[in-house]
């Protein structure tokens, strides 16, 4: 069974910094790109971060280029997402997705609200 | 980089058909045949309906259909029923590794 358990999220204040990991199980995690996708509350889906299989290319939508980092660790078949310089408009719940387009798993989300 | 458009409201009947559009560019939507359905429930995780236009995972009615004309992709949902109210969201793979969603069309089965 395909399992994607995300981790980490919580409250930080504006101009924070928090680390979201996803643990992936039941699939052959090094054969699939993975994705971060937010839901904002009360708002539609935002594709956030896509990385590649080997971690060679990585992609972000312009909102977060430049304070997020998507990584993963094959070996621990584990996900992350390192967010800084948080703002207001980042607060949203935060799902692991298995593959690029075709998302056909995805984890139950972890909340980050980010207020002071 | 926009959101693909789509309706912010959709209804039907029960039994009949109702079709959802979103509309991008000849960068996203008219340029790759990578668009996927998704269904979300309230407080529920988002379900794959439609991939690669046209293609339904398994365990997906085949009351679910997709297609696509230009920069427009289209769900067809026929046979409507109650448990088909829910939002629906689109998005297309955007070149360059890049994934764009669609603001989401809220499906009512009146």
């Amino acid at each position: 069974e395909v399992q994607l358990v995300e981790s980490g999220g919580g409250l930080v204040q504006p101009g924070g910094s928090l680390r979201l990991s996803c643990a992936a199980s039941g699939f052959t995690f090094t054969t699939y790109w993975m994705t971060w996708v937010r839901q904002a509350p009360g708002k539609g889906l935002e594709w956030v971060a896509n990385i590649k299989q080997d971690g060679s290319e990585k992609s972000y939508v312009g909102s977060v280029k430049g304070r997020f980092t998507i990584s993963r660790d094959n070996a621990k078949n584990s996900l992350y997402l390192q967010m800084s310089s948080l703002r207001a408009e980042d607060t949203a719940v935060y799902f692991c997705v298995r593959g690029q387009v075709a998302n056909l798993y995805w984890g139950q989300g972890t909340l980050v609200t980010v207020s002071s | 980089q926009s959101a693909l458009t789509q309706p912010p409201s959709a209804s039907g009947s029960p039994g009949q058909s109702v079709t959802i559009s979103c509309t991008g560019t000849s960068s996203d939507v008219g340029g790759y045949n990578y668009v996927s359905w998704f269904q979300q429930h309230p407080g529920k995780v988002p379900k794959l309906l439609i991939y690669e236009v046209t293609k339904r995972p398994s365990g997906v009615p085949d009351r679910f259909s997709g297609s696509k004309s230009g920069n427009t992709a289209s769900l067809t949902v026929s046979g409507l029923q109650a448990e088909d109210e829910a939002d629906y969201y689109c998005n297309s793979y955007a070149g360059s590794s890049n994934v764009i969603f669609g603001g989401g069309t809220k499906l009512t089965v009146l």
